[in-house]
């Protein structure tokens, strides 16, 4: 089912460490998996992705960590900075041309 | 750049009135778009699937006569909120998958609509 919306959870980190926020999906049946982060007032924007086939995938000071057993998706942020502050939402699918379905969503503060 | 544009970014409009907002893929055709609703602290929540030349599905709870979907060319999706109330006041998101493997989706840029 859907994820319902409730308030967000907040990860304060320090500036230069290293950020891990955590997601729990709903559908066992999903095969791809999307971070995206979403600064005030605007859209979401794409940070990496997953597919089910995979349990770990790398870019640029990010890294996603799929868990099929227990349904869990981490995204790890190196070297965390003032920049990276925002809500970090993961998303499901199934497949296709089919829509998104989100996760909770985690704000992300920056102390610098 | 932006691969789907929505338009307007932001609008205030007063309660009774309609409000149309557009959603635009730009570099590719897009046979189906997703309209998200977003609350103030909340997550985005799916309100409809818009198909190319067929009529809209709705998700549970969202009230098709209120919320007008046309989706009339492979590129355009529109959501018309008719007689708005504040409480329809909220962040409203368009999305499309890019044709192919993958399907990468893509937002627009949201539309902040605040009723009076």
């Amino acid at each position: 089912g859907e994820s319902v919306g409730l308030h967000l959870p907040t990860l304060s980190v320090q500036e230069g460490d290293n950020s891990i926020i955590n997601c729990a999906y709903s559908n066992s049946a999903s095969d791809y998996f999307i971070w995206y982060k979403q600064e005030s007032g605007k859209g979401p924007q794409f940070i990496i992705d997953i597919r089910s086939n995979m349990d770990k995938r790398q870019g640029q000071r990010v890294t996603v960590l799929l868990n099929k057993t227990v349904k869990h998706l981490s995204l790890q942020i190196a070297a965390t900075q003032p920049g990276d502050s925002a809500v970090y939402f993961c998303a499901e699918n199934l497949s296709g041309n089919t829509p998104l379905v989100f996760g909770k969503g985690t704000r992300l503060s920056v102390i610098a | 750049g932006a691969v789907v544009s929505q338009h307007p970014s932001w609008v205030i409009c007063k309660s009774g009135t309609s409000v149309k907002i557009e959603c635009r893929s730009l570099d590719f055709q897009a046979t189906t778009m997703f309209w998200y609703r977003q609350f103030p602290k909340q997550s985005l929540m799916l309100m409809a699937t818009s198909n190319e030349g067929s009529k809209a599905t709705y998700e549970q709870g969202v009230e098709k006569d209120k919320f007008l979907i046309n989706h009339a060319s492979l590129t355009l999706s529109t959501l018309t909120v008719t007689s708005a109330h504040p409480e329809d006041s909220s962040f409203y998101i368009c999305s499309a998958n890019r044709p192919g493997q993958g399907g990468e989706a893509f937002f627009g840029q949201g539309t902040r609509l605040t009723v009076v």
